[in-house]
């Protein structure tokens, strides 16, 4: 069965300094692998998606990440950590022909000053 | 702006009782997909919506049930609500090739 699990619930960086989300899925098949943000009372927004296409993904607002077939992985990361940066992230995959989310658990990211 | 809407945005109810929330898809997306929230948790799916016909389901019993329009809306409708059906709801629409976009999500308290 199609999963994913972050490795990390709570991640703390200081403004300007790179940040890493980690994910790892668990696929049957090909996988489509998405991360989205969760700002306080907001809804969900896509911050990139990987379809099979180019292994490094470049997605909105810096953030970037890639696929490792090998690793099982596919790790968010950022050069330089904003305040604005500050939100729950949730690493997602797709599944199944009508393209069911199966969400991880999110990680919280704090930046401090 | 995701062209996602959800009403109402937050909304308490007596366990026992029966709610109806709504969305307002973009239009052009025939697919909607509605999702759990508990606190401190990742989304959950609970259906999906083709063209007004439920093409998939979480693992959510039957009181969770929901219908799609053709003006591109759809409700979600739980019965007999109990305190663990407090978290937040989120409805996605997508089109054909498109990504899911996400409403803001309805905050729901079962007291």
């Amino acid at each position: 069965a199609q999963s994913v699990t972050q490795l990390d619930s709570h991640v703390s960086v200081s403004e300007g300094t790179p940040v890493l989300l980690r994910c790892n899925y668990s696929s049957s098949y090909s996988p489509s692998l998405f991360w989205y943000v969760q700002h306080p009372n907001k809804g969900l927004q896509l911050l990139l998606k990987y379809t099979s296409a180019a292994t490094l993904v470049k997605g909105i607002n810096g953030f970037e990440a890639e696929f490792k077939k090998s690793e099982t992985s596919f790790h968010l990361t950022k050069p330089s950590a904003h305040m604005s940066d500050a939100a729950e992230y949730f690493c997602v995959v797709s599944v199944g022909g009508y393209n069911k989310l199966i969400f991880g658990a999110g990680t919280r990211l704090a930046v401090h000053p | 702006e995701t062209g996602v809407t959800q009403s109402p945005t937050h909304l308490i109810k007596t366990r026992g009782q029966q709610v109806t929330l709504r969305c307002s898809s973009q239009s052009g997306h025939n697919t909607v997909s509605w999702y759990q929230q508990a606190l401190g948790q990742g989304p959950q799916f609970i259906f999906q919506y083709y063209r007004e016909e439920e093409n998939g389901r979480g693992n959510f019993p039957p009181r969770f049930s929901g219908l799609q329009f053709p003006n591109y809306s759809s409700e979600l409708n739980v019965n007999a609500l109990e305190l663990d059906d407090s978290a937040l709801y989120l409805c996605a629409s997508r089109g054909e090739n498109t990504e899911a976009f996400f409403g803001q999500g309805t905050r729901l308290t079962v007291v």
